[in-house]
């Protein structure tokens, strides 16, 4: 069945580092890809999407480009904050209205 | 941000007794979903609904009963609350072939 899979956390880094937190999709038809935040205490926010094939989405200086040739959909910042600490996940859509999310990766931001 | 209250927040309860979740929308989308979150285990689709009165199994629905007699109200029902339900629960909602827009979630403890 349709899948993704992101890379375990958790993600430690200092402030102003490079992130990239890593996510591969099952390819059956070409669907929307999502990545979501969760802060502490809150329900999951959408972040940004990319509905075909070498889409960028983009958001809060987050960027994810919609690779179908390696089903990948990575997550990236040229310089990560504190306030950027929080849980990450990927997912796709499946059957039109179902969404499949990844396990999550935790990112610490140390100042 | 998407129009979605969860109440309560906050449950404590004890094994055995009923409780309902309540996830109230705002923004006239067509499904609504119910999920768990737990270590480990991550987003968890518990049950989700296609319209008024047309709800459908998730991944883990064992003990666990819905129904939505209106467009904007979704309700969790757990029958008789075991300590294996204790849980963060989140409502989520969506339009065809968009992403989803959750709720701030229910803890539920059941002692």
């Amino acid at each position: 069945g349709d899948s993704v899979t992101q890379m375990e956390g958790p993600v430690t880094l200092s402030e102003e580092a490079f992130l990239t937190i890593n996510c591969t999709y099952t390819a059956t038809g070409y669907p929307s890809l999502f990545w979501y935040v969760q802060y502490p205490g809150e329900g999951l926010q959408l972040l940004l999407k990319a509905t075909k094939a070498d889409d960028k989405g983009s958001n809060k200086g987050f960027e994810a480009t919609y690779r179908k040739e390696t089903t990948s959909f990575h997550l990236e910042k040229g310089s990560v904050q504190v306030s950027d600490s929080a849980v990450y996940f990927c997912a796709r859509l499946s059957g039109g209205f179902k969404t499949i999310f990844g396990a999550g990766t935790r990112l610490f931001v140390k100042a | 941000d998407a129009g979605i209250t969860q109440s309560p927040r906050h449950k404590v309860t004890e094994t055995g007794t009923p409780v309902t979740l309540r996830c109230h929308q705002t923004e006239n989308h067509r499904y609504m979903y119910w999920y768990r979150q737990d270590p480990g285990h991550g987003l968890r689709l518990i049950h989700y609904s296609y319209g008024v009165k047309d709800t459908d199994k998730g991944e883990v629905s064992d003990g666990y009963s819905v129904s939505r007699s209106k467009t904007e109200d979704f309700l969790l029902t757990l029958e008789s609350a075991t300590s294996s339900q204790t849980s963060v629960y989140f409502c989520a909602i969506s339009d065809r072939a968009q992403p989803q827009h959750f709720g701030d979630g229910t803890r539920l403890s059941i002692l």
